[in-house]
């Protein structure tokens, strides 16, 4: 079936323009997570929905930071006013965890945002 | 300290080498631990949880040790298509994923 999907692909941003990311789950997986990977690294954790609710964003780096999950399937990453240090792979990934219990996540492609 | 630390390698091994990665972890909370393949510029792809017993899928094993708090992938019999960034990753009870830097393996011909 169809993994998850994230648009775009690809996003170059001028400092302090803001800019929107996509992420499609794996049909039917209630838990969605954030990451960034800078170059180098792996990924780190950055917010967490199951369905609709934001269950944990502790790992967002500041308030220009927002994402959100309305109706409990699509997720947006927003980034508002982007600086240099905002440059890196955004990652998504599903999951079917639901509660406590703790199952493996499925990864999306990834947008790769540099901002000059 | 980082939650999950791994040797960055690179391992250069050629064609048909056995190699181990080792991968440890600080928070003796960890519950689920995995291991993701990661190819140059794509994204992670699961390869394998590992459970408690240890477990193995065709030339991969994967080994948990709670006491001393890592978690080992054995590779047999290397293909060059084993090269990539391998990372580990442990879980706590809410779900939130801590990963490895990742460990670089090139398989040679």
């Amino acid at each position: 079936g169809a993994g998850v999907s994230q648009s775009p692909r690809y996003k170059v941003a001028k400092r302090g323009q803001d800019v929107a990311l996509r992420c499609d789950p794996i049909s039917g997986h209630v838990s969605l997570f954030w990451y960034q990977q800078a170059l180098g690294q792996g990924p780190e954790f950055l917010t967490y929905f199951q369905n609709e609710a934001q269950l944990d964003k502790s790992g967002l780096p500041s308030d220009r930071f927002f994402a959100e999950r309305p109706e409990g399937s699509v997720s947006t990453l927003k980034i508002q006013r982007t600086q240099q240090e905002d440059s890196a792979v955004y990652l998504c990934a599903s999951s079917l965890a639901l509660g406590q219990g703790v199952r493996e996540q499925y990864f999306g492609p990834g947008t790769r945002l540099t901002v000059t | 300290r980082k939650e999950v630390e791994q040797d960055p390698g690179p391992f250069n091994v050629p064609e048909g080498a056995t190699v181990a990665f080792n991968c440890t972890y600080s928070n003796s909370a960890s519950q689920s631990f995995f291991w993701y393949r990661q190819d140059c510029r794509k994204e992670p792809k699961l390869l394998m949880s590992v459970y408690s017993s240890g477990n193995e899928d065709g030339r991969f094993t994967a080994q948990l040790n709670r006491a001393s708090q890592y978690i080992s992938l054995l590779i047999r019999d290397s293909k060059l298509s084993d090269s990539a960034t391998y990372l580990c990753a442990a879980a706590d009870n809410f779900n939130k994923f801590y990963f490895g830097s990742g460990t670089k393996l090139n398989v040679k011909p």
